[in-house]
């Protein structure tokens, strides 16, 4: 019965690589995002969307590309992998009509590329 | 200039000890404002949202100065189990269109 869910939770993959992490949210939020935390432990949005649509796209590379097949999930597909592409990314979901604004998050998938 | 800045402490303090953190935004846009916790290799979550009249959760205490663009967190009798790091967090523009994590401050509590 977990709220956010990804997978897989840790990846570990070569450069030059493609790979893709999911999400589902089982919360029936209508938001979800993906954001990345770096070594540093600096938390930044990557991409936001509103029923299935793309509201934020922080400047993200091209090689990042969101899939939001319905309301429920949101994949992230990463193309040429690169060594700064290490990272934990969050997923996370929220309901931007309730008027809180809260944000639940994924438990995070590691991502090391060697 | 950072959108959301804190100070990144450590901050260590003994058990029972009152902590407060402080927080300032730079957007003057900003709609709503929250801290979230973090525990060591896990994910952020929600501690409280912070209103303009100031509220209190048990131990925890929120406040916000839209006028300085100031938000503060107030801890009393620190735990051990408070130890984490604290995320102040801003949402800007309406419905949650864009939100800005601070760097988060460490807080160390010890017996």
């Amino acid at each position: 019965d977990t709220a956010v869910s990804q997978t897989p939770k840790y990846l570990v993959t070569q450069m030059g690589n493609d790979k893709s992490i999911k999400c589902e949210q089982n919360l029936g939020h209508d938001t979800m995002y993906w954001y990345k935390q770096d070594s540093k432990k600096f938390l930044k949005i990557m991409f936001s969307y509103n029923n299935k649509e793309l509201i934020i796209n922080e400047t993200v590379p091209n090689r990042f590309s969101p899939k939001s097949p319905d309301k429920a999930h949101l994949n992230l597909h990463i193309n040429s992998l690169e060594l700064g592409d290490s990272a934990v990314y969050f997923c996370a979901s929220g309901s931007r009509g309730s008027g809180t604004d809260t944000q639940y998050f994924g438990p995070g998938t590691r991502l090391t590329v060697l | 200039r950072k959108e959301v800045e804190q100070d990144p402490g450590p901050f260590n303090v003994p058990e029972g000890a009152t902590v407060a953190f402080n927080c300032t935004y730079s957007n003057s846009a900003s709609q709503s404002f929250f801290w979230y916790r973090q525990d060591c290799r896990k994910e952020p979550k929600l501690l409280m949202s912070v209103y303009s009249s100031g509220n209190e959760d048990g131990r925890f205490t929120a406040q916000l100065n839209r006028a300085s663009q100031y938000i503060s967190l107030l801890i009393r009798d620190s735990k051990l189990s408070d130890s984490a790091t604290y995320l102040c967090v801003v949402n800007i523009g309406t419905g949650g269109f864009k939100t800005i994590f601070g760097a988060g401050t460490r807080l160390f509590v010890k017996a």
